[in-house]
């Protein structure tokens, strides 16, 4: 049961324009989610984060957006650049103590077209 | 850099052994989680250890188990080694629980010939 989902396996966006990865959930229990960026060899890297108390965080080029109702959230960012292109891995936690894993998506490869 | 160490970073051994993966948390973390990354499967979670105490687990095999030390450190052993068990095995740490960003550690790559 894949609680966490990426639909989209890949995407290709144009250097300079805004590059949208989406995930969607289906475990209500979740309330804490991250986007993490992967590239081959290496860990996956923290991004951003954001509560479900919340509807948008933003930090630099990297903006999260969560609708709560959809069970749906969104990663933009702007401007793409090449070094963007990566593996990003959307992840969800719930807010009960012994149940603070993260649960993963299958992951999306962004690649930025320069 | 994340600030989480896991050594060694590739390990290659035989159907049936047993071995021991390290990680050392960032500093002032007390809790640490191993995580499995198959070819077919995503970032799948083991278990996870908060202060020198086992906390939850997940879809973790019988084969293998884990500690976390007085100093923090964790090591996982993974023992009687089968071909599937080829795999990147990552720690990640956090500070709190709740809420709280997970930071990972390089990996260590484990290949079962």
């Amino acid at each position: 049961d894949q609680q966490v989902k990426q639909n989209s396996p890949s995407l290709s966006v144009q250097e300079g324009r805004i590059s949208i990865l989406n995930c969607d959930y289906t475990n209500s229990m979740f309330d804490y989610f991250l986007w993490y960026k992967k590239y081959p060899a290496e860990g996956p890297t923290f991004l951003i984060s954001i509560s479900s108390i919340k509807d948008k965080n933003e930090d630099g080029r990297f903006t999260v957006f969560l609708n709560k109702s959809a069970k749906h959230l969104s990663l933009h960012i702007v401007p793409s650049q090449p070094g963007d292109s990566a593996v990003y891995f959307c992840a969800a936690s719930e807010a009960n103590f012994g149940n603070e894993k993260l649960t993963f998506g299958t992951g999306t490869r962004l690649t930025i077209i320069p | 850099d994340s600030g989480v160490t896991q050594t060694p970073k590739h390990l290659i051994t035989a159907t049936g052994q047993r071995v021991t993966l390290r990680c050392s948390p960032r500093s002032g973390d007390l809790s640490v989680y191993w995580y499995q990354q198959s070819l077919d499967q995503g970032l799948q979670f083991l278990i996870q250890y908060y202060n020198g105490e086992e906390r939850a687990k997940g879809n973790i095999l019988e084969r293998f188990s884990a500690q976390q030390f007085p100093d923090l450190h964790s090591e996982l052993n993974l023992s009687s080694l089968e071909l599937g068990d080829s795999a990147l095995y990552f720690c990640a740490s956090s500070v709190y629980l709740l809420g709280d960003t997970q930071y990972f550690g390089p990996g260590t790559r484990l290949t079962v010939l």
